[in-house]
């Protein structure tokens, strides 16, 4: 059973459109975090969220995690073809050693 | 800074021959070290976790296992692969200090069974 569940699975934008990805749960995470992922490479962090209701910003990319941090989202503003990639988002719950539990990744590809 | 190496980048190996693929992490002491799976465009797999030197718990039962003989060094093994054994097989490091601290990953292996 996956905890973490992202939409949608795959997104294809022509480039300077905005773009949001939603990682979706039942359970309470202590934090989640977002990873890129470019093929045949380990997932790079992008953000780490840790407070319910939390908003951070990377450059064009606006992380957002709700209030019961169950649930998490990505906005990219003007989508780059540098932004293409595997998007992939991954909880702590507690009392869990620091296990992360992922979601499935969201495939996106931005096109000139 | 840390880093985290892992060898080989990639593998093809027989059903039924051994494996073992190491990890290693420089510039930190005493990490939690992960070993996952990742089916082509998905997402992770948890396999093994260490909380400490010859502390290993296996999340899913498999073909595989896992040691850590050095505070640094963690291992994936197995005696006999199976052809479901292919995938791409990351490690990550995690300090241990709290709910916020954040895994960091190795470049993968990608390990192909014929």
């Amino acid at each position: 059973t996956q905890l973490l569940k992202q939409s949608p699975q795959f997104l294809s934008i022509q480039e300077g459109e905005n773009l949001t990805v939603y990682c979706n749960s039942s359970s309470v995470f202590s934090s989640l975090q977002w990873y890129r992922q470019e093929p045949g490479e380990g997932p790079v962090l992008l953000v780490t969220v840790v407070t319910g209701g939390e908003v951070k910003k990377l450059k064009r990319l606006t992380f957002q995690f709700g209030d019961a941090r169950k649930d998490s989202s990505l906005h990219i503003t003007a989508a780059q073809p540098g932004d293409t990639g595997l998007y992939l988002c991954a909880g702590v719950t507690p009392d869990s050693w620091g296990k992360l539990q992922f979601g499935a990744g969201t495939q996106v590809v931005v096109t000139p | 800074s840390q880093t985290i190496h892992q060898w080989p980048a990639t593998l093809v190996q027989p059903v039924g021959s051994p494996l073992s693929l190491e990890c290693t992490v420089e510039g930190t002491s005493n990490p939690n070290l992960y070993w996952y799976r990742q089916a082509a465009g998905r997402g992770l797999q948890l396999l093994f976790y260490s909380v400490g030197i010859g502390q290993i718990s296996s999340e899913v039962p498999q073909n595989l296992s896992a040691s850590r003989p050095q505070d640094r060094q963690f291992i994936l093994s197995s005696k006999k692969l199976l052809l479901s054994d292919s995938g791409f097989y990351l490690c990550a490091w995690r300090a241990r200090r709290g709910p916020g601290d954040t895994q960091y990953f190795g470049p993968g292996t990608r390990l192909t069974v014929l």
